[in-house]
């Protein structure tokens, strides 16, 4: 299994712009989870699904964050318009039993300058 | 209520000594305690998890070491290697809930 691939692995754009980071889980993974990762507030839970479903936005930081999971086998994350603040790593994960045994991508490091 | 501290921010150990990194909780109510090991580049990686209803769990090198009634637990490297160099996070959760709180991380190098 090549483990769950997020793309792209880095995204430069200008603060306004719309980003859309995409995720595609391990197979047969029902659990998937959004990550943020910044040195000030270290690794964030943005988002979880369970079986396509969003089953807990609260970490989602405004408005302008929204996710999806059209289906098993893939997962957007999308910031519109983009700021500054919003530059980070942002991970994302999937597992078949819960958070703590979750499968980390290798990340997206957002710039948005 | 839902903070995991960890400590020391970062640390340098001789190759072969023993790195320690603490973690504190403060929500009683958490019940899985796992640690992450991330690479430069990498996601993080589930490295060695432990439950309350055990005061230590062993997996090759490393050793996780709790204490319920501080709210504290540890992660020991024995005969710490170069290629242990890396963050390491603690993280607390409820394994009936659906989010893993995270330490600050730790950053561990190793010299050879």
């Amino acid at each position: 299994d090549a483990g769950v691939i997020q793309s792209p692995r880095h995204e430069v754009t200008e603060m306004g712009q719309e980003v859309t980071l995409r995720c595609k889980p391990i197979s047969g993974h029902n659990s998937l989870f959004w990550y943020r990762q910044t040195m000030m507030r270290g690794l964030e839970l943005l988002i979880y699904f369970n079986n396509n479903v969003p089953i807990d936005d609260s970490g989602m930081p405004e408005d302008r964050f929204s996710a999806k999971m059209p289906n098993a086998s893939f997962s957007t994350l999308k910031i519109q318009p983009s700021e500054p603040r919003d530059s980070a790593v942002y991970f994302c994960a999937s597992s078949w039993r819960g958070p703590a045994a979750a499968f980390f991508g290798q990340g997206t490091r957002l710039t948005v300058v | 209520q839902q903070q995991v501290k960890q400590s020391p921010q970062s640390l340098i150990v001789q190759k072969g000594g023993i790195s320690i990194i603490n973690c504190a909780y403060e929500n009683t109510a958490f019940d899985y305690f796992p640690w992450y090991q991330q690479f430069p580049g990498k996601g993080p990686a589930l490295l060695i998890a432990i439950r309350p209803d055990v005061s230590e769990k062993k997996e090759g090198r490393f050793t996780i070491s709790f204490n319920k009634s501080a709210k504290q637990f540890s992660l020991h490297i024995m005969d710490s290697q170069p290629g242990d160099s890396a963050t390491y996070f603690c993280a607390a959760s409820k394994e009936s809930a659906r989010q893993l709180t995270f330490g600050s991380g730790t950053q561990l190098t190793v010299l050879p």
